[in-house]
């Protein structure tokens, strides 16, 4: 079974700095890659997706992440945050012959004035 | 952009009661997802239906049920809730499509003393 570990459970920073929020996951020969952010008090909503083709994968607000296939990673960057991206980060995986994602811990992102 | 609805948003109850917590969506999604949310923790699946008439437990056992009589709808039922239930409930569902992201609900906390 698939399984995901993100290293950090909680990254402060400041306003306008840069940030990125590590994912891995186990190895398999085809995995679909999914970040979801969880602002408080809602439901989980789509970042970006990795299916295949780039491994740089550009989503909403402003993210990036990177699928890479020899780490089993897909780091989720932003070259400068804002205090409005202060939320629940999840990275998510999904095995190519399989329907169900499997979550990881999430990691808190909480930005400073 | 998320037509995915669960009610209610909070829940209290004492030991004992059975409840039943809601969740429909509007756009004829075939399959659908329950997920157990606690801080720090991974989302971990306790139910999924692939269409009416079709449910699995998950990877995380639960005393819950769930019923699929309708393509929209997908109550999760606790014939005795229990302390040990309180938790975050997440309903998602998904097109056709490995690919596919999930779309949730915003979710039910659920409090039993």
């Amino acid at each position: 079974a698939q399984s995901v570990t993100q290293l950090d459970s909680q990254v402060p920073v400041f306003e306008e700095a840069p940030v990125e929020l590590r994912c891995n996951y186990s190895s398999s020969v085809s995995v679909y890659l999914f970040w979801y952010v969880q602002y408080p008090n809602q439901g989980l909503q789509l970042l970006l997706k990795y299916l295949s083709g780039s491994t740089l994968v550009k989503g909403i607000n402003g993210f990036e992440a990177e699928f890479n296939k020899s780490q089993t990673s897909f780091h989720l960057r932003k070259p400068s945050v804002h205090i409005s991206d202060t939320a629940e980060y999840f990275c998510a995986v999904r095995d190519g012959g399989s329907y169900i994602p499997t979550f990881g811990r999430g990691t808190s992102l909480i930005v400073h004035p | 952009e998320a037509d995915i609805y669960q009610t209610p948003r909070y829940l209290v109850i004492g030991t004992g009661k059975k409840i039943t917590l809601e969740c429909s969506q509007t756009m004829g999604h075939d399959k659908m997802y329950w997920y157990q949310q606690d801080p720090g923790m991974e989302l971990h699946l306790i139910h999924y239906s692939y269409g009416v008439n079709s449910t699995e437990k998950g990877d995380l056992s639960s005393e819950s049920t769930v019923s699929r009589i309708r393509t929209e709808h997908f109550p999760l039922t606790l014939e005795s809730a229990r302390p040990s239930h309180t938790s975050q409930y997440l309903c998602a569902s998904t097109r056709r499509g490995r690919d596919e992201k999930l779309f949730f609900g915003s979710g039910t906390q659920l409090s039993v003393l």
